[in-house]
């Protein structure tokens, strides 16, 4: 079936510091999305993504849909304490039965 | 209270046992979720609604039940629960078929 994989499993980054992860798939999606998971708790949808090369910021969050439907990225600046969690990426493609896959997730560590 | 909530937060039952995990939400969403959440295979989909009376299945369907009598309610059964079904769900819902999810803060079943 259909699958994410996302980069780096996990970061540990001091406070102030940007970062960067991606997300890339074997498949193309019509919607890209990003989603942020704190420990006991659903996930929450930060930034979803409509069309390829689309650029969309959230705060100190921006992420892209990249060009070729096959992958996203997502960058936070500034890191704080608050950022840490896990962040998933998610594709959607209308046409598939399996409605979002979601990517492993990136377990992110903020050092104070 | 506005929102999607999930009961009951946590449970513990017996192998062979039925079980209801229940899910309601307050916006009138069309579209409905149920995933697990396990180490090492991240969220999966276990069944999806695009309507009241409108269920179908997603990648891990096998050994559950929904139903959608009301658009607010979505339980999920386990008919006879197995180890094997030790997981976190979530269910979640999107006022479209883009993957926009929001999701409850989860069940978290154990089946001894």
């Amino acid at each position: 079936g259909q699958q994410l994989n996302q980069s780096p499993q996990s970061m540990f980054i001091q406070e102030g510091e940007d970062v960067s992860m991606n997300c890339t798939s074997s498949s193309i999606f019509n919607t890209w999305l990003w989603y942020k998971q704190d420990p006991g708790e659903g996930p929450v949808l930060l930034i979803a993504l409509y069309k390829a090369g689309e650029l969309t910021s959230n705060g100190r969050l921006t992420a892209q849909f990249g060009i070729t439907r096959k992958d996203s990225f997502l960058n936070i600046s500034a890191s704080i304490p608050s950022d840490v969690g896990i962040y998933f990426c998610a594709g959607h493609l209308k046409t598939s039965y399996d409605k979002v896959i979601f990517g492993p997730g990136t377990s992110l560590s903020v050092i104070p | 209270d506005a929102g999607i909530t999930q009961s009951p937060r946590y449970k513990i039952t017996e192998t062979g046992r039925q079980v209801t995990l229940m899910c309601h939400q307050t916006w009138s969403h069309s579209y409905m979720f149920w995933y697990r959440q396990d180490l090492g295979h991240g969220l999966r989909l276990i069944y999806y609604s695009a309507a009241a009376d409108i269920t179908d299945k997603g990648e891990v369907p096998d050994g559950y039940v929904v139903s959608r009598s009301k658009t607010e309610n979505f339980p999920l059964t386990l008919e006879s629960a197995t180890r094997s079904q030790t997981s976190v769900y979530f269910c979640a819902s999107s006022p479209r078929d883009r993957g926009e999810h929001t999701f409850g803060s989860g069940t978290r079943l154990t089946v001894v």
